[in-house]
């Protein structure tokens, strides 16, 4: 039973353009997200976060969106860059006092120059 | 180094062999997390610990996965008689506070480990 969903395993874009990464999720008592990029032979790095309370995170080229009622998030990068090119994960965090980050499984996205 | 590490980088055993998983946090992080990842899938969370306490252990699969962490430091992941189904990469991360939510975890490259 996924918890956190990331329906689309992989998306390309062109240079330049918006990418646009989607994110479901099931459980409401969520109260942060995390976004974590991961390129191939390293381990995950952080991206952006939003706390359950707000819609929206701008950290430069990357915002996160976060539609509480239809338990959707997603993150637009604007430009998109080559080296944008990785594996995303959306993660949530289970709340309760718990640390534990629930991972999506990831999309692999291209931007083709 | 600077980073989260994780030693060995590889680990190949023969199934019902006891292995020792160990991770090297950043150096004064207070809070160390265990993590699972399998080819394919996002990283499954294990334990995690504060300083020296294990806060949460949830995510262990069964008694065989233990961690320690006893100095508040290095960590310790061991799998007792390793099965098959234990192959996957294991990966630590630290995170320099006791998490506000949006705490950002540093990853480590992992062990990845095959059971034979």
């Amino acid at each position: 039973d996924q918890q956190v969903k990331q329906n689309s395993p992989s998306l390309s874009v062109q240079e330049g353009r918006i990418s646009i990464l989607n994110c479901d999720y099931t459980n409401s008592m969520f109260d942060y997200f995390l976004w974590y990029k991961k390129y191939p032979a390293e381990g995950p790095t952080f991206l952006i976060s939003i706390s359950s309370i707000k819609d929206k995170n701008e950290d430069g080229r990357f915002t996160v969106f976060l539609n509480k009622s239809a338990k959707h998030l997603s993150l637009h990068i604007v430009p998109s860059q080559p080296g944008d090119s990785a594996v995303y994960f959306c993660a949530a965090r289970s709340g309760g006092g718990s640390e534990k980050l629930v991972f999506g499984k990831g999309t692999k996205l291209t931007v083709n120059p | 180094g600077a980073g989260v590490s994780q030693s060995p980088r590889y680990k190949v055993t023969k199934r019902g062999q006891d292995v020792a998983l160990r991770c090297d946090p950043i150096s004064g992080h207070v809070s160390l997390y265990w993590y699972r990842q399998a080819l394919g899938q996002g990283p499954e969370f294990l334990t995690y610990f504060n300083y020296e306490a294990q806060q949460d252990k949830s995510g262990l699969p069964n008694d065989r996965f233990s961690a320690e962490r006893p100095e508040g430091s290095i960590s310790t992941l061991t799998i007792q008689r390793t099965e098959q189904r234990d192959s996957a990469m294991y990966r630590c991360a630290s995170s320099l506070r006791i998490g506000q939510g949006n705490e950002k975890l540093f990853f480590g490259s992992g062990t990845q480990l095959s059971v034979l």
